[in-house]
């Protein structure tokens, strides 16, 4: 059973503070994916990475970054945190061998920025 | 760069009744279509991939319209289990990786 964890269910952070939002999957997916979901704007793409040390700008990669050091891990930083920033953060992966595009989901990270 | 719509809902329909929602996308070389289902404040599920000729898991059809770009859910019996919000998800063509598009959900209380 593949398995998605995110370092944190809630988090409640300052403006102007770096957060770091880790992600690991357990299943040697070779792409993980950063999404934020926000009422009425549905899921939208920050980052994705398909190997190692690369990466890939989505829709919204502005007051964010990414890290990927390892295969099973892949990490969002917003370098400083903005109320508009408050949100969930679903981290995904999916393999490419399978052809299939089926993306597994962590549990999500509701961040809050006050 | 929102490529698939949805008809936001909600949805609200007695028990045992059949709702069918459709989607439209807008990326004619897309290859890959899917449902997704999330419960309230619970990360998306795969529900059912979408095939060419339709496929049936129980009481969910999935339709797949290449010629005019739509993808519809059907949902027969309803289960008060079936509240939920439904995504349409389709492939982005991408030289890396294999990113998704979401559509913004259909949401749907199903009322005893």
């Amino acid at each position: 059973d593949v398995k998605v964890t995110q370092s944190s269910r809630y988090l409640v952070k300052r403006t102007g503070e770096k957060v770091f939002l880790e992600c690991v999957q357990d299943m040697d997916h070779e792409n993980m994916f950063w999404y934020r979901q926000d009422p009425g704007l549905g899921l939208r793409l920050i980052y994705f990475s398909y190997d190692v040390k690369m990466k890939e700008k989505g829709d919204i990669p502005e007051g964010y970054s990414v890290s990927r050091e390892k295969k099973e891990r892949f990490s969002l930083i917003l370098e400083s945190a903005s109320t508009n920033q408050t949100s969930m953060y679903l981290c995904a992966s999916n393999d490419i061998a399978g052809v299939s595009y089926e993306q597994y989901f962590g549990p999500g990270t509701r961040l809050t920025v006050t | 760069r929102k490529e698939v719509e949805q008809d936001p809902g909600p949805f609200n329909v007695p028990e045992g009744a059949t709702v069918a929602f459709n989607c439209t996308y807008s990326n004619s070389a897309s290859q890959s279509f899917f449902w997704y289902r999330q419960d309230c404040r619970k990360e998306p599920k795969l529900l059912m991939s979408v095939y060419s000729s339709g496929n049936e898991d129980g009481r969910f059809t999935a339709q797949l319209n290449r010629a005019s770009q739509y993808i519809s859910l059907l949902i027969r019996d309803s289960k008060l289990s079936d509240s939920a919000t439904y995504l349409c998800v389709v492939n982005i063509n991408s030289n890396s990786g294999y990113a998704l598009n979401f559509g913004k959900g259909t949401s749907l209380l199903v009322t005893p």
